[in-house]
């Protein structure tokens, strides 16, 4: 089964510093990777997806993320953090059609 | 564009009262999850449908039931209701010949509070 864990569930940075959140997965096959944003008292937004084609990844706000084979990870960055960004971001695995897993969630705070 | 759409947005329910969520698929997609996410947690798969049948089943309760209708629409039935069912419930959708590896595309949810 497959499953994500996301390393610290808080994370704190400046505004305008690095933002890196990390997600490692365990999958028996070739998984397809997210990276969701949710917003106090609202829905899950897809940031990006890896489904096996560029290991790159390039998602909305600014982030993005690199799927790498040999360390199982998926950690999602963006270059210099904004205030809008503060959320919960929860890292995805799904190896089928169904059945997506989350990771716990990392809880981003981003200081003035 | 349409999204998925949840009802009702906000539910308070007493011990041991029965309620019901309805979840609306994008138009087109035939495939429906429903997900848990209690205070503080990460999503937990409830259950899923595609194309009407129950394709795929995570940590629900037996207290809890779910079905696909012809509309594709979703509904999730929950009975005996306990304090810690309290929590936000997600519904997706996707369809099956483009979504699964896409992602899926969540409603806004449902915050149930039993009381």
């Amino acid at each position: 089964a497959q499953s994500v864990t996301q390393l610290g569930s808080h994370v704190s940075v400046s505004e305008g510093a690095l933002v890196l959140l990390r997600c490692n997965y365990s999958s028996s096959v070739p998984p397809y990777l997210f990276w969701y944003v949710q917003y106090p008292n609202q829905g899950l937004q897809l940031l990006l997806k890896y489904t096996s084609a560029a290991t790159l990844v390039k998602g909305i706000n600014g982030f993005e993320a690199e799927f790498k084979k040999s360390e199982t990870s998926f950690h999602l960055t963006k270059p210099s953090a904004h205030m809008s960004d503060a959320a919960e971001y929860f890292c995805a695995v799904s190896d089928r059609l169904n059945d997506m897993r989350f990771g716990a969630g990392t809880r981003l705070t981003v200081k003035p | 564009a349409a999204g998925v759409i949840q009802s009702p947005r906000h539910l308070i329910k007493e011990k041991r009262e029965t309620a019901t969520l309805k979840c609306y698929p994008i138009p087109r997609h035939d495939t429906v999850y429903w997900y848990q996410q209690g205070p503080g947690q990460d999503p937990q798969f409830l259950i899923s449908f595609y194309e009407k049948m129950q394709s795929d089943k995570g940590s629900i309760p037996d207290r809890f039931s779910a079905q696909q209708f012809s509309d594709y629409h979703s509904e999730l039935n929950m009975s005996s209701l306990e304090l810690g069912d309290s929590a936000l419930y997600f519904c997706a959708s996707s369809n099956s010949r483009t979504g699964g590896p896409y992602g899926y595309t969540f409603g806004s949810g449902t915050r149930l509070t039993v009381v």
